[in-house]
């Protein structure tokens, strides 16, 4: 019964370190979701994949790049970290036009 | 643009209802949803609503779309303390390939 996974739970990065975090569902959903979230702004979408093999911008893509690796797999990679990437990151999947479901995020600190 | 607003805060005693709203601004929209974050946790969908209905009741859980207004509301009825958490309203978009739009949250406190 695991839903999304996403992994790790918190990381404490330098500036210009790079990183990338995982993200898994096994609900066989066509679509998946990178967000972050920052305080008093909601969540933001940095990346998205409405299927596999394809990657869309969204609203805040600066700095990040993704890689839907198969089916259940989408990950997110900070090429040169920056202390603004601060965030908590969440991964989400649904079908087309269904509820997304969401993981228990990623909590990123950037020195 | 699209947009998705709620006021920030709400608090409530314990045993009242709580009334959490939302308006928007995009009048295509498809499905309209709840979600609930706890501290720590990520969005769990509470409940959702298409748009062409007016009302869903779920349990404790009232939702509430006057699409003329673009006005959404979700009731919980004799709110606990476990009911403390953010709310998200949100909805999803035909636009090419389906969009989904968050509010900021609303911060629910529930006063024993």
């Amino acid at each position: 019964n695991a839903g999304v996974t996403q992994t790790p739970k918190f990381q404490v990065l330098k500036t210009g370190q790079s990183m990338t975090l995982q993200c898994a569902q096994d609900m066989n959903h066509n679509s998946m979701y990178w967000y972050r979230q920052d305080p008093g702004m909601g969540l933001r979408l940095i990346y998205y994949s409405a299927s596999e093999g394809t990657t869309d911008k969204g609203e805040v893509p600066n700095g990040y790049n993704v890689s839907r690796l198969n089916k259940r797999e989408f990950s997110l990679r900070l090429e040169s970290a920056a202390p603004s990437q601060t965030s908590v990151y969440f991964c989400a999947s649904s079908q087309i036009n269904q509820p997304q479901h969401f993981g228990d995020g990623t909590r990123l600190s950037i020195l | 643009g699209e947009d998705v607003e709620q006021s920030l805060f709400l608090s409530v005693r314990e045993g009242d209802s709580s009334v959490i709203n939302c308006t928007y601004t995009d009048s295509s929209s498809t499905y309209l949803y709840w979600y609930k974050q706890e501290p720590g946790a990520g969005l769990q969908l509470l409940t959702y609503i298409f748009s062409n209905m007016d009302m869903k009741q779920d349990q404790r859980l009232t939702v509430l779309l006057n699409k003329k207004d673009k006005h959404l509301s979700l009731r919980i009825a004799d709110t606990q303390t476990g009911d403390s958490a953010i709310y998200f309203c949100a909805e999803s978009i035909a636009s090419g390939t389906y969009k989904y739009i968050f509010g900021t949250g609303t911060r629910l406190k529930v006063l024993a």
